[in-house]
């Protein structure tokens, strides 16, 4: 069955190291988000893609940055992390049509100490 | 812009009540409208969408939603509560500019037993 996966499932790092969240799906989707989800706010959208090699930012992106070289892929780096940053980040994906829904990864937790 | 609201952040019930759940949203097209639903240490799943068909949209685990254009609302609703439904439940609206999601504040159900 396809799906989509994130890894790790719980990361705790220290200010100011760069980190790595995966993202991977096999539903040969299009269209891959990254959000995350912290109490009182829902879920902001980072990072967005339409395609290989198309990155978008969404209405949180400061710190983050995306790459999309395969279909399948789409890893979101912290830059530099921050304690604001300590979240639950979920990734998402969608075909192309606007009234696909996106499927959602389990999500990874992070905390920067 | 597009906007989703969701009243109220806690909505409690007794196990076999009604279950009445309010989405409203603004937007200048026709929207695509959907409802996630969120159990806890998980990903959202998808219990139901709106793409301009039936205004009355039905969807997994007995809940359905009523597309009320004059009244911009989309509210999800469930005859009969199973303590099951205990979740925090997300609207959200798709982007007139491409296919990401704009979410509403989600609102956590609880079910008393």
């Amino acid at each position: 069955d396809a799906e989509i996966t994130q890894s790790p499932r719980h990361k705790i790092t220290e200010t100011g190291r760069q980190v790595t969240l995966a993202c991977h799906q096999t539903w040969n989707h299009n269209n891959m988000f990254w959000y995350r989800q912290d109490l009182g706010h829902g879920l902001r959208l980072i990072h967005y893609s339409y395609g290989v090699q198309d990155t978008n930012k969404g209405e949180v992106s400061d710190g983050y940055s995306v790459s999309r070289s395969n279909t399948e892929d789409l890893p979101l780096t912290l830059e530099s992390a921050a304690s604001s940053q300590t979240s639950v980040y979920f990734c998402a994906s969608s075909e192309s049509g606007q009234g696909d829904e996106q499927y959602f990864g389990p999500g990874t937790r992070l905390t920067v100490t | 812009a597009q906007s989703v609201t969701q009243l109220g952040s806690h909505v409690s019930v007794s196990e076999g009540a009604l279950v009445l759940l309010r989405c409203n949203y603004s937007s200048s097209v026709p929207p695509y409208l959907f409802w996630y639903v969120q159990y806890p240490n998980q990903g959202l799943q998808l219990l139901l969408k709106y793409t301009s068909a039936a205004t009355l949209v039905k969807g997994i685990n007995g809940f359905e939603a009523e597309f009320k254009k004059s009244e911009t609302s989309f509210h999800l609703t469930k005859p009969s509560a199973h303590m099951s439904d205990a979740a925090e439940y997300f609207c959200a609206v798709v982007d007139n500019q491409g296919g990401k999601l704009i979410f509403g504040q989600g609102t956590e159900l609880s079910v008393k037993p």
